[in-house]
């Protein structure tokens, strides 16, 4: 079946203005997570939702950053006024979810879209 | 919290040979352990995970990687290269009933023909 999916794959915008990324999880999956890989900082958690709510908000690195999940599928994440050092990799990955704990199982990435801040 | 050390950046092996890659941990709990690889261009992929059963873990491709709990590492082996073993890895660690994934800084892997 299909995997994880996101776009756009690769995006360039000017500093100062909003963007928006999306994610397809695979149908069923109830967890989805963002991530965003960048030089010198690494793999960093950004949020996770678990359907349409987004228990932990905690690895968003400003309030110009901003998620939301619709229909428990979709996800979109909208970063405002962007700066240069929001250019990164940004992933997306969702997983099968159960008991209230959370606990995850394996978490399926997609391939990511390259953003790019002149 | 949890963490993970990559001992090495970048290791470059003959095709062939033997890989390992290293990997120490910290974490407050039992921890479930994993290795992903990352081609170029491509989504990550779990190579293998552990998660309290056994500490020897087979994954796909070939590498295995053993949970040494004394040690606190998860070092991940491959007994003979393939060219196309040449991608990055990441160690990843949480917390067991934790859905965040802490990555290590991650190890490029290149294969000499």
């Amino acid at each position: 079946g299909a995997g994880v999916s996101q776009s756009p794959s690769n995006k360039v915008t000017e500093k100062g203005k909003d963007v928006e990324l999306r994610c397809d999880p695979i149908s069923g999956h109830t967890a989805l997570y963002w991530y965003r890989q960048s030089l010198g900082q690494g793999l960093e958690f950004l949020i996770y939702f678990q359907g349409n709510s987004a228990p932990d908000k905690s690895g968003l690195p400003s309030d110009r950053f901003s998620a939301e999940r619709t229909g428990g599928s979709v996800s979109t994440l909208t970063i405002q006024r962007t700066q240069q050092e929001d250019s990164a990799v940004y992933l997306c990955a969702s997983s099968l979810v159960s008991g209230p704990s959370g606990s995850s199982g394996e978490q399926f990435f997609g391939p990511g879209t390259r953003l790019t801040v002149l | 919290a949890q963490s993970v050390t990559q001992l090495d950046s970048h290791v470059s092996v003959s095709e062939g040979t033997p890989v390992l890659l290293r990997c120490n941990y910290s974490s407050s709990y039992s921890p479930s352990l994993f290795w992903y690889v990352q081609h170029p261009n491509k989504g990550l992929q779990l190579l293998l995970k552990y998660t309290s059963a056994a500490t020897l873990v087979k994954g796909i491709n070939g590498f295995e990687a053993e949970f040494k709990k004394s040690e606190t590492s998860f070092h991940l082996t491959k007994p003979s290269a393939h060219m196309s073993d040449a991608a990055e890895y990441f160690c990843v660690v949480s917390d067991r009933n934790d859905y965040k994934l802490s990555f290590g800084a991650g190890t490029t892997v290149t294969v000499r023909a």
